[in-house]
């Protein structure tokens, strides 16, 4: 059973950091393509990131580029994303999604749950 | 970037209606078009990829169509569990890009 766990979430003042992670398992991770999609509080979702199964290939979202870094340990089996000088308006659920099948496909057939991240003084 | 523009914001309906979404793309995306359905705090369910693909375990009165820019996600007779928001999405280019979604009401 395929299943994705985030974690990393909570407070923080805008300008500061924080890295959420994905655990993944149940199904050959390092095959598959991974991305953050996030969903602010009563609002549509937004992708904000994405990377190939092999780790090279990145992908961003205009909205976090530059401030948010993707990245994966398939030795872990984990997806991360750094986000670096967060703002208000990246208040929101994170959650992380696997592509649906192997290669450079990007709709997702698994979701984690979510990590909350809330931006604000 | 391709915008995604779904109609009807929102949908009033009753069980048994048939219901029709519709999603536009600024430009095309050939097929690379997915639909998603989401309850009130859980994560999205996959409904239907390549345009027209239902993904394995859904009803089959899903349905998908559509390619270019114009694509279509009908429900041939509603259900009480069809209640929720619906989601279109682009992959055929980076960034990818949703809809602004569909809310199901009951009427």
């Amino acid at each position: 059973e395929v299943q994705l766990l985030e974690s990393g979430g909570g407070l923080v003042q805008p300008g500061g950091s924080l890295r959420l992670s994905c655990a993944a398992s149940g199904f050959t991770f390092s095959s598959y393509d991974m991305s953050w999609v996030r969903q602010a509080p009563g609002k549509g979702l937004e992708w904000v990131s994405g990377i190939r199964g092999s780790g090279v290939g990145t992908y961003y979202a205009g909205s976090v580029k530059g401030r948010f870094t993707i990245s994966r340990d398939n030795s872990k089996n984990t997806l991360y994303l750094q986000m670096n000088s967060l703002r208000g308006e990246d208040t929101a659920v994170y959650h992380c999604a696997k592509s649906r099948r192997v290669g450079a496909t990007y709709e997702f057939d698994y979701w984690g749950q979510g990590s909350l991240v809330t931006v604000s003084s | 970037d391709i915008q995604m523009t779904q109609s009807p914001s929102t949908l009033s309906a009753s069980v048994r209606d048939r219901v029709t979404i519709t999603c536009r793309a600024s430009q095309t995306v050939s097929t690379s078009l997915a639909w998603y359905q989401q309850k009130p705090g859980t994560a999205p369910k996959l409904l239907i990829y390549q345009a027209s693909s239902l993904e394995s375990g859904v009803p089959s009165r899903f349905s998908g169509s559509g390619s270019g820019t114009e694509f279509t996600l009908t429900i041939s007779s509603l259900q009480p569990d069809d209640f929720a928001t619906y989601y279109c999405q682009q992959y055929t280019s980076f960034p990818l890009t949703f809809g602004g979604g569909t809310k199901v009401e009951i009427k």
